[in-house]
């Protein structure tokens, strides 16, 4: 069974500041892929970043960086230079590709970040 | 990346009634996933569905309550039967597709459920 643990159920941050996610997870399959997603008020669920769990190199998409530690098992968001819009529910997931192709996913229960101006 | 139609994407429903989901994908996947958020809660996978099989359904689910149909591989519904307020909630689907040089998961925009 897999298992996603996000501590930080709310965050203030000032804009402009980086801000760091903390997401664990547990799962004994060694091919797994971690995600994260942004849950704005409106309900969408947008895809942030992916690392796989053999990728030797921390994932990364403009603003957004992956602080992947495998030996912790943990997968940080880190968003850089944070704006007003990035005000969201964040959720860590992840899927095992043990079974040959990809299982759904499993979340972790958020956190809602809320950046100040 | 995919692109997801989910209708209706709310609804007002009496207890004991039924209300299906729709959701179709703008191209071909193999395995289309169904997830409920309760109120202030995370995602929850209810089932996965394979064309031209049975769904797979997660542990608490059941398809008696949560029918799964999947004729065809752009298309699949949800079915909630035999409603309660308990069942009020966000459903979404979702695919696996490639956004970029990854593959990510796709959602459709949600079906927000108030069953009164």
């Amino acid at each position: 069974a897999q298992k996603i643990t996000q501590t930080q159920p709310g965050m203030f941050v000032q804009e402009k500041e980086a801000v760091t996610l903390d997401c664990t997870y547990d799962t004994s399959d060694p091919s797994y892929g971690l995600f994260w997603y942004k849950q704005p008020s409106s309900g969408e669920m947008i895809f942030l970043i992916y690392q796989g769990s053999y990728d030797q190199q921390n994932a990364t998409e403009g603003r957004y960086s992956l602080n992947f530690q495998k030996a912790r098992k943990s997968a940080n968001l880190v968003i850089s230079a944070s704006q007003l819009g990035d005000s969201a529910m964040y959720f860590c997931a992840m899927t095992s590709y043990s079974g040959g192709g990809a299982d759904g996913l499993t979340f972790g229960k958020g956190t809602h970040l809320i950046i100040q101006p | 990346s995919a692109v997801i139609s989910q209708k209706p994407s709310r609804d007002i429903c009496q207890r004991g009634t039924s209300l299906t989901i729709q959701c179709q994908v703008d191209s071909q996947v193999t395995m289309m996933f169904w997830y409920r958020q309760q109120p202030g809660q995370s995602l929850t996978l209810i089932a996965t569905a394979n064309q031209g099989s049975e769904a797979t359904y997660e542990s608490g689910f059941v398809i008696d309550k949560f029918p799964i149909s999947r004729p065809n591989l752009t298309f699949s519904t949800l079915t909630v039967s035999n409603m309660s307020p308990e069942d009020s909630s966000i459903y979404l689907c979702s695919v696996e597709s490639l956004s970029g040089q990854v593959y990510g998961y796709t959602f459709g925009s949600g079906t927000r459920l108030t069953v009164v």
